[in-house]
């Protein structure tokens, strides 16, 4: 069974960093690229970031490139998200995703989300 | 960056009736569009990918069409639990962007 668990979400004050974390297990995690997807409250999603099977190729969103670093271990089967300069407007719930191939595709599975808020 | 434009944003109706909401790419995406389905509370569901394949265990009522530039997800026979909101996402080149979403209620 595919299962996701998220963790590293919480409260810190603008400007501040925080470091998310995606524990995966139930398939061959280095198969498959991996992603950030992120939602305000009461708004929609937004991706966030990705990343290949390998962890050659990264990507991001416009409105985090330069703050945001995506990584993964694919020997701890382990997905992480370092988020800098945070600010008030990157609140929301955090979910890790896995694509259904090795550089990208629908996004088959999702961990339960992690919440960060970011305030003063 | 590619720009995914859903429409409606939301919409009502009976049980039984046959709903289709539309999502347009402002460029070509070939068939790399997947739907999702977001019921209140809960984690976003995968249901369909590359525009019209059916994801394991999703009820048949679903079913996506298009390519290029406009896509469709239809549902055929709308049921009480389909209440949610749906959203497109193109996967042809990153960024990944999602579309703003419907609602879906029953009326």
């Amino acid at each position: 069974e595919v299962q996701l668990l998220d963790s590293g979400g919480s409260l810190v004050q603008p400007g501040g960093s925080l470091r998310l974390s995606c524990e995966a297990s139930g398939f061959t995690f280095s198969s498959y690229a991996m992603n950030w997807v992120r939602q305000a409250p009461g708004k929609g999603l937004e991706w966030v970031s990705g990343i290949s099977g390998s962890g050659v190729n990264t990507y991001y969103a416009d409105s985090v490139k330069g703050r945001f670093t995506i990584s993964r271990d694919n020997s701890r089967n382990t997905l992480y998200l370092q988020m800098n300069s945070l600010r008030v407007e990157d609140t929301a719930v955090y979910y890790c995703a896995k694509s259904r191939g090795l550089i990208k595709g629908g996004l088959d599975y999702w961990g339960q989300g992690s919440l960060v808020t970011v305030s003063s | 960056d590619i720009q995914m434009t859903q429409s409606p944003s939301s919409l009502s109706a009976s049980v039984g009736d046959r709903v289709t909401i539309t999502c347009r790419a402002s460029q070509g995406i070939s068939n790399f569009l997947a739907w999702y389905q977001q019921t209140p509370g809960k984690v976003p569901k995968l249901l369909i990918y590359a525009a019209s394949t059916l994801q394991s265990g999703v009820p048949s009522r679903f079913s996506g069409s298009g390519s290029g530039t406009d896509f469709t997800l239809t549902i055929s026979s709308l049921q009480p639990e389909d209440v949610a909101t749906y959203y497109c996402q193109e996967y042809n080149s990153p960024p990944w962007t999602f579309g703003q979403g419907t609602k879906v209620e029953i009326k």
